[in-house]
């Protein structure tokens, strides 16, 4: 696609379940981004990834989250043991080649509810 | 201190007029500047970039960037209701990922 696809867009489910989301970036872009917006917020960094680099992980809030991005393209957010705080929409983001850049282009992003 | 701030808003200007957004961000190596716009519900679509001191202009948009002061600021003239949004300043630092501040809320009033 055009695009960063994100899925799934909506997502409940009970606290101490494990959720997986997806990001499918805009092909040809090396570097990957998740980043999560909770409700009235700015965007709070996840984790980087940038080509074949050892990934950015400075960002995850806790060992209940973690990320993987196979053969440089898509990648999984997983979260386990899910808590009433991990309720954000997670923004997943791409950007090309060139290194450093700040032109991210965003997914829309995968609404996670935790009851 | 955040490593980018922003005032939250929300700044409420009138149809016509000038709204100036302000930045600041406390690492002193940062070397690249962004001004994203949210709208309610949508994900953030980047609209200027500036990398050196001075002014950039793009249409309506005019961003300055002050790196003695560590200010960076975001001019939208003739503002239109569609303009109404919350606007991300963001930040690159060495070879960290981009850090957003928590953003302005713009209002547009006809």
């Amino acid at each position: 696609g055009a695009g960063v696809s994100q899925s799934p867009s909506n997502k409940v489910t009970e606290k101490g379940k494990d959720v997986e989301l997806r990001c499918d970036p805009i092909s040809g872009h090396t570097a990957l981004y998740w980043y999560r917006q909770s409700l009235g917020q700015g965007l709070e960094f996840l984790i980087y990834f940038q080509g074949n680099s050892a990934p950015d992980k400075s960002g995850l809030p806790s060992d209940r989250f973690s990320a993987e991005r196979t053969g440089g393209s898509v990648s999984t957010l997983t979260i386990q043991r899910t808590q009433q705080e991990d309720s954000a929409v997670y923004l997943c983001a791409s950007s090309s080649p060139l290194p450093n850049t700040g032109e991210l282009f965003f997914g829309e992003g995968s609404r996670l509810t935790v009851l | 201190q955040k490593e980018v701030e922003q005032n939250s808003g929300p700044l409420s200007v009138p149809e016509g007029a000038i709204a100036s957004l302000n930045c600041t961000y406390s690492d002193r190596v940062s070397q690249s500047f962004f001004w994203y716009r949210q709208y309610s519900g949508k994900s953030p679509e980047l609209i200027m970039s500036i990398y050196s001191n001075g002014d950039k202009e793009d249409g309506r948009f005019t961003a300055q960037l002050n790196k003695a002061s560590q200010y960076v600021s975001l001019l939208i003239r003739d503002s239109q209701p569609s303009d109404s949004a919350t606007y991300l300043c963001a930040v690159i630092a060495g070879r960290r990922a981009l850090t957003f501040g928590s953003g302005t809320r713009l209002q547009v009033q006809p």
